[in-house]
C-alpha cells in the first residue's frame, strides 16, 4: 500500500489566516484527492488534483477558499484560506495505488483548529 | 445521487463476541466498496476492498460481504478484541469504469469492545 505523509499533523490557527497542508506520496500517482472531516462527521471530498491541470472542485467548495497545487506526481498542497472556526476539521489526502481499481489509501490527516 | 448509510451509529459489545456492521447504498451501480477503520483523531486505514463482481473478501478476523442488487454490505468481525475499538467507515466508488475516482462515505459506526 501507499506510504502517504501529511504536514503539519495538527495546527491551531487564528481566524482570518491561511494554512497550507502538504501531502507527500512515496510513488507517482495521477490523481490525489483532498477530503474534509468536520467534527463528528464523515468524509466529504473537497477536490481532485490531477498533475498538470487545475483541480476539480466538488459542489460547495471553491478555489478561492481551498486553492490546491499539484506540482508533480508525488506531491500536493491544499490551502485553507481566510479561516473561520467552521473550518476546524481533519483534512486528509488520498491516492489510488491499486493500478486502477480505486482502492484508496489515506494520509494520517491534518487536524486543524481555528480560534 | 449516491448516498451511503451505516447502522448502527454506535455499538458496544463485550470482548470475544462476533459482530456485524451494516452499510447500505442507494444506487446499486457501484464500481467497488471499501471498508476503513479510523482511530480517534487519525487518518483512515483500509481494511477490505470488494469489487462489484465479488461477493465477499476476507482478511484475518474480518469478512466483508457485498450484495450489490440490494445495495448492502456487511463487515463481520470475529472474536472481537479491545484493540478493534474504532470507527468503521464504508465507502463506495459510485461510478463504473476503472481509474481513480472519488469515494462516497457513510457516517460510520463507532465500535467499542469492552474488556
Amino acid at each position: 500500500s501507499a506510504v502517504i505523509s501529511q504536514k503539519p499533523s495538527r495546527d491551531i490557527c487564528q481566524r482570518g489566516t491561511s494554512l497550507t497542508i502538504q501531502c507527500q506520496v512515496d510513488s507517482q500517482v495521477t490523481m490525489m484527492f483532498w477530503y474534509r472531516q468536520q467534527p463528528g462527521q464523515s468524509l466529504t471530498l473537497i477536490a481532485t488534483a490531477n498533475q498538470g491541470s487545475e483541480a476539480t472542485y466538488e459542489s460547495g467548495f471553491v478555489i478561492d477558499k481551498f486553492p490546491i497545487s499539484r506540482p508533480n506526481l508525488t506531491f500536493s498542497t491544499l490551502t485553507v484560506s481566510n479561516m473561520s472556526p467552521e473550518d476546524s476539521s481533519i483534512y486528509l489526502c488520498s491516492v489510488d495505488q491499486s493500478g486502477g481499481y480505486n482502492e484508496q489509501f489515506f494520509g494520517p490527516g491534518t487536524r486543524l483548529t481555528v480560534l | 445521487k449516491q448516498e451511503v448509510t451505516q447502522i448502527p451509529a454506535a455499538l458496544s459489545v463485550p470482548e470475544g463476541e462476533n459482530l456485524v456492521l451494516n452499510c447500505s447504498f442507494t444506487d446499486s451501480a457501484i464500481y467497488n466498496l471499501q471498508w476503513f477503520r479510523q482511530d480517534p483523531g487519525k487518518g483512515l486505514t483500509s481494511l477490505l476492498l470488494i469489487q462489484s463482481s465479488q461477493r465477499e473478501q476476507t482478511s484475518g478476523r474480518l469478512n466483508a460481504s457485498l450484495d450489490k442488487s440490494s445495495g448492502r454490505s456487511t463487515l463481520y468481525i470475529a472474536a472481537s478484541q479491545p484493540g478493534d475499538s474504532a470507527t468503521y467507515l464504508c465507502a463506495v466508488t459510485p461510478h463504473q469504469g476503472q481509474g481513480a475516482q472519488k469515494l462516497v462515505f457513510g457516517q460510520g459506526t463507532r465500535l467499542t469492545i469492552n474488556p
